[in-house]
């Protein structure tokens, strides 16, 4: 059963600290997402990537704000120093490239900075 | 600039009653749109699908209805059933042949017995 698969699944921290959350995407997906779910925005972009390529991260505040893919298996997205406004829960997600295609959703990693 | 929106933060319905869920959209050049269905703690699943050139898609209870020239899509759900309590999230594709996904808020249905 092909998932995509996120750790940390909760995250408590200190204001100040760095954060780096992981994804494994779908074995054989070529376009991994990074989204934030808000209460205002929804699920708000911050990144992608296409064949571990970086496409656009322009929904990142690059400041504090890094996403790498450094292999087919694994994601990352770091929050160095992390704010109490990055409290939320960041998702990633796999397809394959197409508009007409689904992206496959990991369970999330659920943010808290205190 | 929010291309994708759903202006009904919530929605309560009764069992076996219809649910509309509605969405907006900005992008006159959108030609495809989804909506994703997301229990609280797990990640959002694909509900249904519809593309431009048809005006409804039907898939069991569900069907979503599109409407170009408003700029409107709605997502159906007849009966309802408290399985269905979650957030709903309408999307387009952002840009051409990248995958990428333009969210709304979401909406959250329940369900009630």
């Amino acid at each position: 059963d092909a998932r995509v698969t996120q750790t940390p699944r909760d995250k408590v921290t200190e204001m100040g600290q760095e954060v780096t959350m992981r994804c494994q995407p779908i074995l054989g997906h070529n376009t991994v997402f990074w989204y934030r779910q808000t209460m205002m925005q929804g699920l708000e972009l911050l990144a992608y990537f296409r064949n571990r390529a970086p496409l656009d991260d322009s929904g990142m505040p690059k400041d504090r704000f890094s996403a790498e893919m450094p292999d087919a298996t694994l994601a990352t997205l770091k929050i160095q120093p992390s704010e109490p406004r990055d409290s939320a829960v960041y998702f990633c997600a796999s397809g394959w490239g197409r508009n007409t295609g689904e992206l496959f959703f990991g369970e999330g990693s659920r943010l808290t900075v205190l | 600039d929010q291309q994708v929106k759903q202006n009904s933060p919530s929605l309560s319905v009764q069992e076996g009653r219809i649910s509309i869920l509605n969405c907006d959209y900005t992008n006159s050049m959108f030609d495809y749109f989804l909506w994703y269905k997301k229990y609280p703690a797990e990640g959002p699943t694909f509900l249904i699908s519809i593309s431009s050139i048809k005006d409804k898609n039907e898939d069991g209870r569900f069907t979503v209805f599109l409407n170009k020239s408003a700029k409107h899509l709605s997502l159906h759900i007849v009966p309802s059933q408290p399985g269905d309590s979650a957030v709903y999230f309408c999307a387009a594709p952002g840009s051409s042949n990248t995958g990428k996904l333009i969210f709304g808020q979401g909406t959250t249905l329940q369900v009630k017995p």
